[in-house]
């Protein structure tokens, strides 16, 4: 069984820094292209960042890029979000999910999500 | 960027009726289109990629059609459990952008 499950949410102030972390297992992890998706209170979905299967390519959101890093560790079937210079429009759930192992991006399976909350 | 806009932005239904709703990119994306249902407190659910391919054990009465930058999504015979917000996405580039939901409602 596919698990996705997020951790290192919390409060924290505008300027400061999060690191969210992502556990996989139930599939070959290192196959799979990763992403990080979050959605602000009552508010829709926003794609964040992806990563490719090696760690070799990354993408960003443009209100994210130079703030975020996204990376992994196959060996610990770990995906990551260095979040820095947090702002309060940040405020949201964030959900690690499974992306593409091939072919165009199709995000099949979610974890719960982990709440991000910057407010001082 | 591409934008994603979905219409309508919420909508009421019976069950047993037939829904649709309706992606539009600002772009062309070709086939390049997913469709995610998300229940209050839950975490999206993959429908249909590739505009009209259905994930493995979602029910049928789900389908999904179009192509370069109109979508449709159609729930034939809306069940109890249908009840929810729905999401497009393009999935062809990053950046891999939402549209903004569809909330399908009890009448």
């Amino acid at each position: 069984e596919v698990q996705l499950v997020e951790s290192g949410g919390g409060l924290v102030q505008p300027g400061g820094s999060l690191r969210l972390s992502c556990a996989a297992s139930g599939f070959t992890f290192s196959r799979y292209w990763m992403s990080w998706v979050r959605q602000a209170p009552g508010k829709g979905l926003e794609w964040v960042a992806n990563i490719k299967e090696d760690g070799g390519e990354t993408a960003y959101l443009d209100s994210v890029k130079g703030r975020f890093t996204i990376s992994r560790d196959n060996a610990k079937k770990s995906l990551y979000l260095q979040m820095d210079t947090l702002r309060a429009e940040d405020t949201a759930l964030y959900y690690c999910a499974r992306d593409k192992d091939v072919g165009p991006s199709l995000l099949d399976f979610w974890g719960q999500g982990t709440l991000v909350t910057v407010s001082s | 960027d591409i934008q994603m806009t979905q219409s309508p932005s919420s909508l009421s239904a019976s069950v047993g009726d037939r829904v649709t709703i309706t992606c539009r990119a600002s772009q062309t994306i070709n086939n390049y289109l997913n469709w995610y249902q998300q229940k209050p407190g839950k975490a999206p659910n993959l429908l249909i990629y590739g505009a009209s391919s259905l994930k493995s054990g979602v029910p049928s009465r789900f389908s999904g059609s179009g192509y370069g930058t109109y979508f449709t999504l159609t729930i034939n015979s809306l069940q109890p459990e249908d009840f929810a917000i729905y999401y497009c996405q393009k999935s062809d580039r990053t950046p891999l952008t939402f549209g903004g939901g569809t909330k399908v409602e009890i009448k």
